[in-house]
């Protein structure tokens, strides 16, 4: 079965910062991976997803994402945050023969001050 | 479209109640899903439904019940309220294929059980 792991729990971080959202997965198969951002008080929507091909995914909101299957890595980044860009980021992943099941990651809380 | 609807809102329960939460969907989507929320867990699939009369368990489905009469309607039933499904519970819904559709997230039921 696969599993995720968020490295960080919570990330604090300045506006106009740049931020790094760590995420690794296991699998012993080909995967597909995704980033979801819950805002507070909502459910999640998705940001960008891995399914193949370039390595480096872009996402909406000036979120990219680079896959390393060497690593099995796939970690979630932003060069300027802004005050909005507070929330919660998940990290998910399925494997390419299973068509229903994503396992998510236990999620990074981002916290941008002024 | 209103996308993905879940009533109620908030919801208190006694230990050993019963009650169903409501999940509908507007986009004629084939896929819907059940997950819990918990603090450092984050999602956690309990079931999910391939299409009108297919539902299958998740990751933790003890203690809840589903059935899809409708493409529409995906209704989760608590049989017996535990303390333990103290929860967030979020109803999604994708095209088809959940490891690669977009899954889209409904806003989210907040359950305590005393």
């Amino acid at each position: 079965a696969q599993s995720v792991t968020q490295l960080d729990s919570q990330v604090p971080v300045f506006e106009e910062a740049p931020v790094e959202l760590r995420c690794n997965y296991s699998s012993s198969v080909s995967v597909y991976l995704f980033w979801y951002v819950q805002y507070p008080n909502q459910g999640l929507q998705l940001l960008l997803k891995y399914l193949s091909g370039s390595t480096l995914v872009k996402g909406i909101n000036g979120f990219e994402a680079e896959f390393n299957k060497s690593q099995t890595s796939f970690h979630l980044r932003k060069p300027s945050v802004h005050i909005s860009d507070t929330a919660e980021y998940f990290c998910a992943v399925s494997v390419t023969s299973n068509d229903y099941k994503l396992s998510f990651g236990a999620g990074t809380t981002v916290t941008v001050r002024a | 479209n209103a996308g993905v609807t879940q009533t109620p809102k908030f919801q208190v329960l006694k230990t050993g109640q019963s009650m169903t939460l409501q999940c509908a969907q507007d986009m004629n989507h084939e896929y819907m899903s059940w997950y819990r929320q918990d603090p450092g867990m984050g999602l956690r699939l309990i079931h999910y439904s391939v299409g009108a009369g297919i539902t299958d368990q998740g990751e933790v489905p003890n203690g809840y019940n589903v059935s899809r009469s409708t493409t529409e309607d995906f209704p989760l039933r608590l049989l017996s309220a535990a303390p333990s499904q103290t929860s967030v519970y979020f109803c999604a819904s994708s095209p088809y294929r959940a490891v690669t559709d977009t899954q889209y997230f409904g806003p989210g039921t907040r359950l305590t059980v005393l």
